[in-house]
């Protein structure tokens, strides 16, 4: 069984303030962790991946996000917020040929 | 490159009709293709899985009567919503993964379906 906890259902930051968003996972495998981002009536678009290897994973746009086991944990961080990264993020897990699971998603608004 | 098509982006019908929806995978091949449901404000919701040339296979609590599931070949799959009802309106996203990929999915744009 597998899950994924998001602890914050919104986060406010100011532009070219830090970002950090907080995911939480449950594995009974070795996880695969991925962050994705959703803009209003839009699919998803894969931020980053782990899939073991090192466990700082950067991405698209900035972002990156840090694997650390011990703490079960893959926050996404961005050093510096964009106005144009306001939108809905979601973690997941996948691991042991199971299905992928995410979390319930973070809104993220900039302010100006 | 992996770009996954959905087909129509938004759609509004009445009631009792049925609505189909297209993923379709422009630049591979998917020899898997899932299916989302999505309400406001919440995560994804895994519906089904469907595999090229087999049966979907449903999550728990999707009935599959209602929501058929095609996967005719490697680059289309099809949901069809029948007899719909004002509670099934919702967002619907598929996604496909590439052969090979056991862990990568590549996500449509969603089909926003409003059933009246």
């Amino acid at each position: 069984a597998q899950s994924v906890t998001q602890l914050d259902s919104h986060v406010s930051v100011s532009e070219g303030t830090p970002v950090l968003l907080r995911c939480n996972y449950s594995s009974s495998y070795s996880p695969s962790l991925f962050w994705y981002v959703q803009h209003p009536n839009k699919g998803l678009q894969l931020l980053l991946k782990y899939t073991s290897a090192a466990t700082l994973v950067k991405g698209i746009n900035g972002f990156e996000a840090e694997f650390k086991k011990s703490e079960t944990s893959f926050h996404l961080t961005k050093p510096s917020a964009h106005m144009s990264d306001a939108a809905e993020y979601f973690c997941a897990c996948s691991g042991g040929y199971q299905k992928v699971t995410f979390g319930t998603g973070t809104k993220l608004q900039v302010i100006p | 490159g992996a770009v996954v098509s959905q087909h129509p982006s938004r759609v509004i019908c009445k009631s009792g009709t049925s609505v189909k929806i297209e993923c379709r995978s422009l630049d591979f091949q998917a020899t898997t293709m899932f299916w989302y449901r999505q309400f406001p404000k919440q995560s994804l919701m895994l519906m089904a899985t469907s595999n090229e040339g087999s049966k979907a296979t449903y999550e728990q609590g999707v009935e599959k009567d209602k929501f058929l599931i095609n996967h005719a070949s490697l680059t289309l799959s099809t949901l069809t919503v029948t007899s719909a009802h004002p509670e099934d309106s919702s967002f619907y996203i598929c996604s496909a993964r590439p052969a090979g990929a056991q862990e990568t999915q590549y996500f449509g744009p969603g089909t926003r379906l409003l059933v009246l």
